[in-house]
């Protein structure tokens, strides 16, 4: 049963520390989004990559936040250093971009990675 | 913007009754999404209709869209305990170079048995 795994599932951590988040995308996706859940904010899409290639980051505090894809089975968001303000769940999805069109379809969730930043 | 927003924010209903969520958008969209969310969980795909589409049906589920009101309702009927979750809408834009999926807010539907 294909699914997108994400590890860790909860982590706690001290301010100043890096933490990192991995995401195993489905075999054969070609797009990745990385989101970020709070109560507050809702869903908030951090970065997107298509074919591995990085098209939006804008939705990252570009001086703490990175997120690469070293190969097509692993996405990983980076916070370093981490801050309070950063405890939330960081979801990974994938999906199948057949064309270069802006037309997505079914995006497929893990199930999250619970950071919690004292 | 072009995040969806989700009306209600929150909803109780009885085991039976029939369920309707709307959803409102603010830009030109290729395809209109609504997952759900059971506490704790990722989110889950449901169903996904087309700019060019009015309705979709899958099972228990209805989804309308107008895009002339940039508006769409997803309809559950015949609601479970187990329908009880967080839906949300997500769109993508026909503005943006590439697929943005944005999603709105959410509504929290609770079936009590």
């Amino acid at each position: 049963d294909a699914r997108v795994t994400q590890t860790p599932r909860h982590k706690v951590t001290e301010m100043g520390q890096e933490v990192t988040m991995r995401c195993q995308p489905i075999l054969g996706h070609n797009t990745v989004f990385w989101y970020r859940q709070t109560m507050m904010q809702g869903l908030e899409l951090l970065a997107y990559f298509r074919n591995r290639a990085p098209l939006d980051d804008s939705g990252m505090p570009k001086d703490r936040f990175s997120a690469e894809m070293p190969d097509a089975t692993l996405a990983t968001l980076k916070i370093q250093p981490s801050e309070p303000r950063d405890s939330a769940v960081y979801f990974c999805a994938s999906g199948l971009n057949r064309n270069r069109e802006s037309d997505t379809g079914e995006l497929f969730f893990g199930e999250g990675s619970r950071l919690t930043v004292l | 913007s072009q995040q969806g927003e989700e009306d209600p924010q929150a909803l109780s209903i009885q085991e039976g009754e029939n369920a309707t969520m709307n959803c409102s958008y603010k830009t030109s969209i290729n395809n209109l999404q609504w997952y759900r969310q059971n506490s704790g969980r990722g989110l889950v795909h449901l169903i996904l209709i087309r700019s060019n589409e009015r309705e979709k049906h899958s099972g228990r589920l209805r989804v309308t869209l107008d895009t002339s009101k940039k508006s769409s309702s997803l309809l559950i009927t015949a609601s479970r305990a187990a329908d009880t979750a967080s839906y949300f809408c997500a769109t993508d834009s026909m503005r943006a170079s590439y697929d943005k999926v944005i999603f709105g807010p959410g509504t929290s539907l609770s079936v009590i048995p």
